[in-house]
């Protein structure tokens, strides 16, 4: 089972929908929760740390659930600059990041 | 502004070749630097961990004879990747624990 799972999609939402992606992590251990950009064949961009009491930045939304091992990204109001994968990663000690595969997003006129 | 910077972008090297992959830390002392590898589709996978002034932590699985990691500076972290070959062609990104990302190194191996 890998360390941390998302769904790779791709998921094609309208421009202006509310989309929503769902991480899990199963290594109970880890402490720190990351959402990344990842821009096609560029690096990624970190979007936003998460914490436990949920935070929000701008029209991005995101959460995390201790007891199910899962972090969510929500995200209002699509634009079309937002079509890209988003990586969440899960930190466990002080360096060791662990990476999703990704879930791209294609938001479409 | 870049916090990292790596070099090249992108390569294309025969194969047996060797291709050195540097990236600098530009506003941060960087004791330590994370190398990664990412396959078309795939997750972004760490290979070692850079320590400045130390050897090099590798995870299970990469060959350190193969993928030499120095990191002589507190502002340079260099990868190569000796003998390329083609399965060797990839994606290769150095990380700070800051979360900064280098821009990344597409590497073809022909």
């Amino acid at each position: 089972r890998k360390e941390v799972e998302q769904d790779p999609g791709p998921f094609n939402v309208p421009e202006g929908a509310t989309v929503a992606f769902n991480c899990t992590y199963s290594n109970s251990a880890s402490q720190s929760f990351f959402w990344y950009r990842q821009d096609c064949r560029k690096e990624p961009k970190l979007l936003m740390s998460v914490y436990s009491s949920g935070n929000e930045d701008g029209r991005f939304t995101a959460q995390l659930n201790r007891a199910s091992q899962y972090i969510s990204l929500l995200i209002r109001d699509s634009k079309l600059s937002d079509s890209a994968t988003y990586l969440c990663a899960a930190q466990r000690g002080y360096q060791k990041v662990t990476f999703g595969i990704g879930t791209k997003l294609q938001v479409i006129p | 502004g870049a916090v990292v910077s790596q070099h090249p972008s992108w390569v294309i090297c025969k194969s047996g070749t060797s291709v050195k992959i540097e990236c600098r830390s530009l506003d941060f002392q960087a004791t330590t630097m994370f190398w990664y590898r990412q396959f078309p589709k795939q997750s972004l996978m760490l290979m070692a961990t850079s320590n400045e002034g130390s050897k090099a932590t590798y995870e299970q699985g990469v060959e350190k004879d193969k993928f030499l990691i120095n990191h002589a500076s507190l502002t340079l972290s260099t990868l190569t990747v000796t003998s390329a070959h083609p399965e060797d062609s990839s994606f290769y990104i150095c990380r700070l624990p800051e979360a900064f990302f280098g821009q990344g190194t597409r590497l073809t191996v022909v």
